[in-house]
């Protein structure tokens, strides 16, 4: 059973540059959240989908947007990249109220 | 409002010592109480929670947690650190629901020989 897997695992980009991270929940989970890890802090809550739809979101622009698909995978797209932005993403994969697995990462650099 | 404050960036024991990681949380609800692991260039893995019921958790590897209510406290314990045990340590806290975590800046441990 594969567990929540992300990909890109790196990825590199230019200020002012779009990019779509990509997260497939672990079998049987329907939950999809999204954190940012900056260099040397915890891992921040960028927003939380269910059923297809934004559930929660925590304090980041609007430059951060996101989708779920009926297949419950996930995309987090980030627009007009800051340097700022440069982080690993995190995503996590849940049931309702259950566990939370993290998947490994996408490295994004911004130069 | 919830937050979470880790005391210590970095803790350096030898092999063998007792690890002691603090944390302490802010909560206007019921925390929910989390500890997570995370080895270089992985994902999060889950030690233990504290939900409700038993103050004292135990979680996988050796480790354990005592929520004290009155301390707003969630330290983890383990008896007898292994070289295995040198990772980023991270306390997390959230409400009910299908919650967001907060997480605190993290410990480095580091297990010397």
């Amino acid at each position: 059973d594969a567990g929540v897997t992300q990909s890109p695992t790196h990825l590199i980009k230019t200020r002012g540059q779009q990019v779509t991270l990509r997260c497939s929940p672990k079998s049987g989970h329907d939950t999809v959240s999204w954190y940012q890890q900056a260099l040397g802090q915890g891992p921040q809550f960028i927003f939380q989908y269910y059923e297809e739809e934004e559930r929660q979101r925590g304090n980041f622009p609007d430059r951060f947007s996101g989708h779920q698909f009926p297949n419950y995978s996930s995309e987090l797209n980030v627009n007009a990249l800051l340097l700022g932005d440069s982080a690993l993403y995190l995503c996590a994969s849940s049931t309702q109220g259950g566990k939370l697995f993290f998947g490994s990462g996408t490295q994004l650099s911004v130069l | 409002a919830q937050s979470v404050t880790q005391l210590g960036s970095h803790v350096s024991v030898s092999e063998g010592a007792l690890v002691l990681l603090r944390c302490n949380y802010s909560s206007s609800v019921p925390p929910y109480l989390f500890w997570y692991v995370q080895y270089p260039n992985q994902g999060l893995q889950l030690l233990l929670k504290y939900t409700t019921g038993a103050t004292l958790v135990k979680g996988i590897n050796g480790f354990e947690a005592e929520f004290k209510k009155s301390e707003t406290s969630f330290h983890l314990t383990k008896p007898s650190a292994h070289m295995s045990d040198a990772a980023e340590y991270f306390c997390a806290v959230s409400g009910t629901g299908r919650r967001a975590l907060t997480f605190g800046s993290g410990t480095r441990l580091q297990v010397q020989p």
